[in-house]
């Protein structure tokens, strides 16, 4: 079965200063993994996808994740924070055929 | 390209009564995915339908179902509500089943307050 964990549940950032939302998953199986972003009062939107490419991805708005195997994680990054970048994250997963999994989210808050 | 589009996107029950949400997801997309979202818990999938089949179910008591139309639409219907059962619910549409094209598109959700 698949599974992720999001640790930390609430993360404030100072604006301009790095990003990090980590995520760890578990799967029996090479997994799709993915970021989601939902803004108040919306639904969600895809910020990146690994499908067994490069391992480092690149999504929008400044945002890159790394699957890194032998930690079973998916961490999102970005540089520099935005006070756009005020949000809720999600990571999840999905094997081919499969429903996705998601994690109960990060919200992230940037400080000004 | 029109998005996923749910209705209605705010509604107040009662506990006791029932309700229906309706999806209806992008043109050509054929498999219609359904998520309840409370704080805390994330997202806990429903159901999934594909060509009019349920092809996974979440862990959710048998109060909660839902259809797909032939248009692709899809309707979900919770019966004897409970208070427990407010929440966001979201519809995600994909043009085929479960993670293998890798993307689920979503509408902005239906939140249920039950009273």
């Amino acid at each position: 079965a698949q599974s992720v964990t999001q640790l930390g549940s609430h993360v404030s950032v100072s604006e301009g200063a790095l990003v990090l939302l980590r995520c760890n998953y578990s799967s029996s199986v090479p997994p799709y993994l993915f970021w989601y972003v939902q803004y108040p009062n919306q639904g969600l939107q895809l910020l990146l996808k690994y499908t067994s490419a490069a391992t480092l991805v690149k999504g929008i708005n400044g945002f890159e994740a790394e699957f890194k195997k032998s930690e079973t994680s998916f961490h999102l990054t970005k540089p520099s924070a935005h006070m756009s970048d005020a949000a809720e994250y999600f990571c999840a997963v999905s094997v081919t055929g499969n429903q996705f999994y998601f994690g109960t989210g990060t919200s992230l808050t940037v400080i000004p | 390209k029109a998005g996923v589009t749910q209705t209605p996107r705010y509604l107040i029950k009662t506990r006791g009564q029932q309700v229906t949400l309706s999806c209806s997801p992008i043109s050509g997309h054929r498999s219609v995915s359904w998520y309840q979202q409370t704080p805390g818990q994330g997202l806990q999938f429903l159901f999934e339908y594909f060509s009019e089949t349920q092809r996974n179910k979440g862990n959710f008591p048998g109060r909660f179902s839902g259809r797909q139309f032939s248009n692709s639409r899809s309707e979900m219907n919770v019966s004897t509500l409970e208070l427990g059962d407010s929440a966001l619910y979201l519809c995600a549409s994909s043009l085929v089943p479960g993670g293998a094209t890798g993307e689920l598109f979503f509408g902005e959700g239906s939140r249920l307050t039950v009273l």
